[in-house]
């Protein structure tokens, strides 16, 4: 079955970089968009971008052009989302999720960013 | 911008049926297929519905998804509610090259 699991809990200080991780498995990598939804406390679900593993190539929300960057590694079956200049309103759950259609969801990564 | 409106809470009681709407700024929301999110408390969000009215296995059909192309809008329907439905439940679907969420609607089940 598709599993998409998550790197762990990370606190970050104003102004750093953050760096999430999300190794898929049970369906071939390649054939599925992977996006990256976040969620802060107590908030709704906010669409952040999406990576096509076939080839790389990404969309970003407008509001996170330029602070936004998703790769990925075929070789390991894991998509990246690299966030900087993180403020104290990036703190949130980060979900990598599967797809357009029957959506698969990561388990998800809190991300506190406190000084 | 494409917009996804939800009502922001609905309430009903157990074994009812309950209609959560899901209305399309502009455009037609018929143009792009729509998927159903239910997130229960704590827990990650899971599809209910996807390309309007589809249902994954486990999902059951009590769960109903539908477009109301004069209305520019989708409804996930829920008959025999269960206490265990209660849930904050989201529309998503995409414009263009963006992927859209509405703003979640939580369904009290009393």
């Amino acid at each position: 079955q598709v599993q998409l699991v998550q790197s762990g809990a990370e606190v970050k200080k104003p102004g750093a970089s953050l760096k999430i991780s999300c190794k898929a498995s049970g369906y071939t990598f390649t054939s599925f968009y992977m996006n990256w939804v976040r969620q802060a406390p107590g908030q709704g679900l906010e669409w952040m971008g999406m990576i096509n593993p076939s080839g790389g190539s990404t969309t970003n929300a407008q509001k996170f052009q330029g602070r936004l960057t998703m790769t990925t590694d075929t070789s390991t079956s894991i998509v990246y989302m690299e966030l900087s200049s993180l403020r104290f309103d990036d703190t949130a759950v980060y979900y990598c999720a599967r797809g357009r259609s029957r959506t698969s969801w990561g388990q998800g990564t809190l991300v506190t960013v406190s000084s | 911008n494409f917009m996804l409106t939800q009502p922001h809470s609905v309430s009903e009681s157990p074994g009812k049926t309950v209609t959560i709407s899901c209305t399309g700024s502009s455009g037609s929301i018929a143009t792009n297929y729509v998927q159903w999110f239910q997130q229960r408390p704590g827990s990650v969000p899971t599809t209910v519905i996807y390309e309007d009215y589809q249902r994954p296995s486990g999902v059951p059909d009590r769960f109903s998804g539908s477009i109301d192309r004069s209305a520019n809008s989708a409804s996930l329907t829920i008959s025999g509610l269960r206490t265990e439905d209660e849930a904050v439940y989201y529309c998503q679907s995409y414009d263009t090259s963006n992927v859209i969420f509405g703003g979640g609607t939580k369904l009290t089940v009393l």
